[in-house]
């Protein structure tokens, strides 16, 4: 857990403001991911990549965006068009095939 | 594609007894089943997984249970202590996707 970082720790988004949140990850894993989640539910996969320059969409995906450049860095953009982007975001990583680690946490908030 | 369900929501349990959770998963080529511990603010930590090629796994006060049969499987912490205190997360692992679906979580509660 320690190898995944995700920085800010808080962000604040303006009306109309694309903001990016930062994750990255020291332990050589293959895959990465990002997760959504809401007061008292659950996570929802937006996205995921299981190499480098590779992506795929997961479950609620509109409104973000995600590049894969290298392999430790996995970048979500929170787009102008995510209406309601507060919430709770999780990045993970894996090696092994599911079992996912996850980093800190970035807490979205709407000014 | 996969949906995960998962009861109780909420669970309070004296010091010392036991608890119980239990999924149910839609997806029959589902393989691999973690719980993830999440405390309030923190991440998702993984406690404890099993594949679907074995029927039970324990970890000291911990196991987990899977019945592929009636697609479900189960956490059982005995033994409960405070620091049990926590929301409990299944997930279901779309094969070789490496997608998990997480279930709603259980805010499980150990009363001293």
């Amino acid at each position: 857990d320690g190898g995944i970082t995700q920085s800010p720790k808080y962000l604040f988004r303006k009306e109309g403001q694309n903001v990016t949140l930062s994750c990255e990850q020291n332990l050589n894993h293959d895959a990465m991911y990002w997760y959504r989640q809401d007061p008292g539910q659950g996570l929802r996969l937006i996205y995921y990549s299981q190499i480098v320059n590779d992506f795929q969409k997961g479950d609620i995906a509109e409104g973000y965006s995600v590049s894969r450049e290298k392999k430790e860095s996995f970048p979500l953009t929170v787009t102008s068009a995510q209406k309601n982007p507060t919430a709770f975001y999780l990045c993970a990583s894996s090696i092994a095939i599911e079992t996912q680690y996850f980093g800190p946490g970035t807490r979205l908030l709407v000014l | 594609g996969e949906n995960v369900e998962q009861h109780p929501s909420t669970l309070s349990v004296q010091e010392g007894d036991s608890a119980v959770i239990k999924c149910t998963y839609s997806d029959s080529a589902s393989n691999y089943f973690p719980w993830y511990k999440q405390e309030l603010g923190k991440r998702p930590q993984l406690i404890i997984d099993i594949r679907s090629n074995v029927g039970e796994k324990k970890d000291q006060r911990i196991a987990v249970t899977l019945n592929k049969t009636a697609k479900h499987f189960s956490l059982h912490i005995t033994e409960t202590q405070p620091e049990d205190s926590a929301v409990y997360f299944c997930a279901a692992s779309r094969g070789s996707a490496r997608q998990l679906t997480f279930g709603s979580g259980t805010q499980l509660t150990v009363l001293p």
